[in-house]
């Protein structure tokens, strides 16, 4: 069973538009949670990262959000360009000392011109 | 350097070689992780550790898969008898890791393309 849930898997949308993409966790003992960014043949780029503490994190057009009665972070972005176009992926932190990071497998976001 | 480095960043190897992929964390960073992404998929999480100690390695495959940081900066992902499933990315990251720093943000390296034949 997938620890981490992206939804949707892909997604395509005009230019301008906000969007939201979705990661639900089945442990909410959540130490932190990660989003990244994922471009072909390139590394990954992190985001934003929220403490479990914290209900939200915002980074220029990206505002991550973290509720964890729910288990779930919804990351936001507003006015897409096409130079968002990437796989965006979100990992957490289970809570304790080890601090290896669960994966959910990306969205991958198309923003056309 | 600025980030983190890893070399080669392709390698193509024969059935049944052994590789060894390299990783140099950003300087001062307490913690190194290793990770495997295959195409299509997220990355999995593989080993990680504080200064020169393994502290999980819990998701190595199997036997094959060894790593080590014997001076608590540069890590070493060996891989031995690679078989063809083994080809896919693989990914370091580093960490500032301090105990009870609250920011353990993970960055990571450019990664390691290896496709064995």
């Amino acid at each position: 069973k997938q620890e981490v849930t992206q939804i949707p898997a892909a997604l395509s949308v005009p230019e301008g538009e906000n969007l939201v993409l979705n990661c639900s966790f089945t442990d909410s003992a959540i130490y932190n949670l990660q989003w990244f960014r994922q471009d072909p043949g390139k590394g990954l780029t992190s985001l934003l990262l929220i403490q479990s503490s914290q209900r939200e994190q915002t980074s220029g057009r990206l505002n991550a959000s973290l509720d964890k009665s729910s288990g779930r972070s919804t990351l936001y972005i507003a006015a897409s360009q096409p130079g968002d176009s990437a796989t965006y992926l979100c990992a957490r932190r289970r809570a304790g000392n080890n601090r290896k990071l669960i994966w959910g497998l990306g969205t991958s976001l198309g923003v056309n011109p | 350097g600025a980030g983190v480095s890893q070399s080669p960043r392709y390698k193509v190897t024969k059935r049944g070689q052994d590789v060894a992929l390299r990783c140099d964390p950003i300087s001062g960073h307490v913690s190194l992780y290793w990770y495997r992404q295959a195409l299509g998929q997220g990355p999995e999480f593989l080993t990680y550790f504080n200064y020169e100690a393994q502290q999980d390695k819990s998701g190595l495959p199997n036997d094959r898969f060894s790593a080590e940081r014997p001076e608590g900066s540069i890590s070493t992902l060996t891989i031995q008898r690679t078989e063809q499933r083994d080809s896919a990315m693989y990914r370091c990251a580093s960490s500032l890791g301090i105990p009870g720093q609250v920011d353990n943000e993970q960055f990571f390296g450019p990664g390691t393309r290896l496709t064995v034949l």
